[in-house]
C-alpha cells in the first residue's frame, strides 16, 4: 500500500525566508502528485499539480518538482510571508479512485 | 470557477442518532470522494463512488454508509452516531480520467456527544 511521509511536521522561519518542504511516496507507480494547502479548521485548496510525466509545476511563488524514480516531491516557497503560514499537503493519486495524503507539514511564518 | 459544497460547516449530535452530510459539486466530476481528517492520522478515505449510484469502500468504511441519487450529490451518512466518529470530514471529487486535479469542500467539523 502507497505510504506518504512528509518531514517536517512543523516548520517556523521568518517572513521573506526561503523554505522547502518535503514529500515522499513509497511506490513510484503514481498518476500525479497534487500539493494543497489548509487553514485551521478549513477544507483543502489545492495549489499545484504535478503529473507523472513531468519535473515541475509552478505558480507564483510556488514551485513543486517531482523525482517519480525517488519517490519524491519539493515544494518551494520563495520569500515567505505571514499568509503562507497554514498545513501544507501532498497528495499521490495511484489510480483512479484514492489519493494517499501525508500528515502535513504546519508552517509558521513569523513577521 | 469550480465548486464542491458541504452542506454543513459545524454538527453537533448525539450518539445513537442517524446522521447525514452531503456535498453538492458543479463540475459534473464522474468521481466523487469522502475522508475523515483525525489528528496524527491524516486524511482517511471512508467510502468513493465513481458513478450514480456507485459506491466502493474505502480505508475505513465501518459505521457509515454512502448514498449517490444524482451525480452532483454525495451523502455520507453515519446509521448510529458514536464518539468516536467525531473529526473533520471532508468531501472531493475529480474528473475522469484520473489525472485531473482533486477538488475539495470546506469540510465539515462533526462533534458527537
Amino acid at each position: 500500500k502507497q505510504e506518504v511521509t512528509q518531514i517536517p511536521a512543523a516548520l517556523s522561519v521568518p517572513e521573506g525566508e526561503n523554505l522547502v518542504l518535503n514529500c515522499s511516496f513509497t511506490d513510484s507507480a503514481i498518476y500525479n502528485l497534487q500539493w494543497f494547502r489548509q487553514d485551521p479548521g478549513k477544507g483543502l485548496t489545492s495549489l499545484l499539480l504535478i503529473q507523472s510525466s513531468q519535473r515541475e509545476q509552478t505558480s507564483g511563488r510556488l514551485n513543486a518538482s517531482l523525482d517519480k524514480s525517488s519517490g519524491r516531491s519539493t515544494l518551494y516557497i520563495a520569500a515567505s510571508q505571514p499568509g503562507d503560514s497554514a498545513t501544507y499537503l501532498c497528495a499521490v493519486k495511484t489510480g483512479a479512485n484514492n489519493l494517499f495524503f501525508g500528515t502535513g507539514t504546519r508552517l509558521t511564518v513569523i513577521p | 470557477d469550480v465548486k464542491v459544497t458541504q452542506s454543513s460547516r459545524y454538527l453537533v449530535k448525539r450518539t445513537g442518532e442517524k446522521v447525514f452530510l452531503e456535498c453538492v459539486q458543479d463540475m459534473d466530476h464522474e468521481n466523487m470522494f469522502w475522508y475523515r481528517q483525525d489528528p496524527g492520522l491524516g486524511l482517511r478515505l471512508i467510502y468513493f463512488s465513481y458513478d450514480v449510484k456507485m459506491k466502493e469502500k474505502g480505508d475505513i468504511p465501518e459505521g457509515y454508509s454512502v448514498s449517490r441519487e444524482k451525480k452532483e450529490r454525495f451523502s455520507l451518512i453515519l446509521e448510529s452516531a458514536s464518539t468516536n466518529q467525531t473529526s473533520m470530514y471532508l468531501c472531493a471529487s475529480t474528473q475522469v480520467p484520473s489525472v485531473t486535479e482533486a477538488f475539495f469542500g470546506q469540510g465539515t467539523r462533526l462533534t458527537v456527544v
